[in-house]
């Protein structure tokens, strides 16, 4: 069976430090990847995604960056955070020509 | 660009009611429309999937409609239960080579008491 897995779950960074959040696939191969952020008092909106290694589509400027290194791995970064990139963000997977999606446990990102 | 707005924002009701989500889109031009269940703190479990060519679906005490020409879905759920209580999403999917790019909701928030 598939499974999706996101690390950390929580974490507090101050304001201008670096940022790398992974997201794992398993039990499947050449996945759809997506990275969702759910700020506060606002719906989930999708950032990147990914329909093959090394190919990233940014959905909204940011300052964040995603990439993916290994088929079932994707990761989003941050040079220097700001206090607007606090927030849940939802790693998620499907198949090409797929309905169904998936969504990791998510992690929580206080910046201070 | 898809909007997709759900009311109401947030709901309570007393555990074996019977009760209704609603979900508008702005683009009628969708792929398929998809609602999820989120618990605090957690990721989003999906509950229906809807083809833009169906007009419901159904599993157990969930029923999910469709009308894409007036641009809404309803999640229907039958004999509300306290374990129901969570936020329910809608979301919007385009299609094309990633279905997985969605347009959500705020979501409704539900509460159900004993």
């Amino acid at each position: 069976s598939q499974t999706i897995h996101q690390w950390p779950a929580t974490l507090v960074q101050p304001v201008g430090s670096p940022l790398s959040l992974e997201c794992t696939v398993e039990g499947t191969s050449n996945p759809n990847l997506y990275w969702y952020r759910q700020a506060a008092g606002r719906g989930l909106q999708l950032l990147f995604y990914s329909v093959g290694i090394g190919q990233i589509s940014s959905e909204v400027p940011q300052n964040l960056s995603a990439s993916r290194p290994q088929d079932r791995q994707f990761i989003l970064s941050s040079k220097k955070l700001l206090l607007s990139d606090s927030g849940f963000y939802l790693c998620a997977w499907d198949r090409s020509g797929g309905n169904t999606i998936y969504f990791g446990e998510g992690s929580w990102l206080t910046v201070v | 660009k898809q909007e997709v707005t759900q009311i109401p924002a947030a709901l309570s009701v007393p555990e074996g009611e019977n009760l209704v989500l609603n979900c508008s889109f702005t683009d009628s031009a969708i792929y398929n429309l998809q609602w999820f269940r989120q618990d605090p703190g957690k990721g989003l479990t999906s509950l229906l999937l809807i083809q833009s060519s169906q007009r419901e679906q159904t599993s157990g005490r969930l029923n999910a409609s469709l009308d894409k020409s007036s641009g809404r879905s309803t999640l229907y759920i039958a004999a509300s239960q306290p374990g129901d209580s969570a936020t329910y999403l809608c979301a919007a999917s385009a299609g094309g080579t990633s279905y997985g790019k969605l347009t959500f909701g705020q979501g409704t928030i539900l509460t159900v008491h004993p």
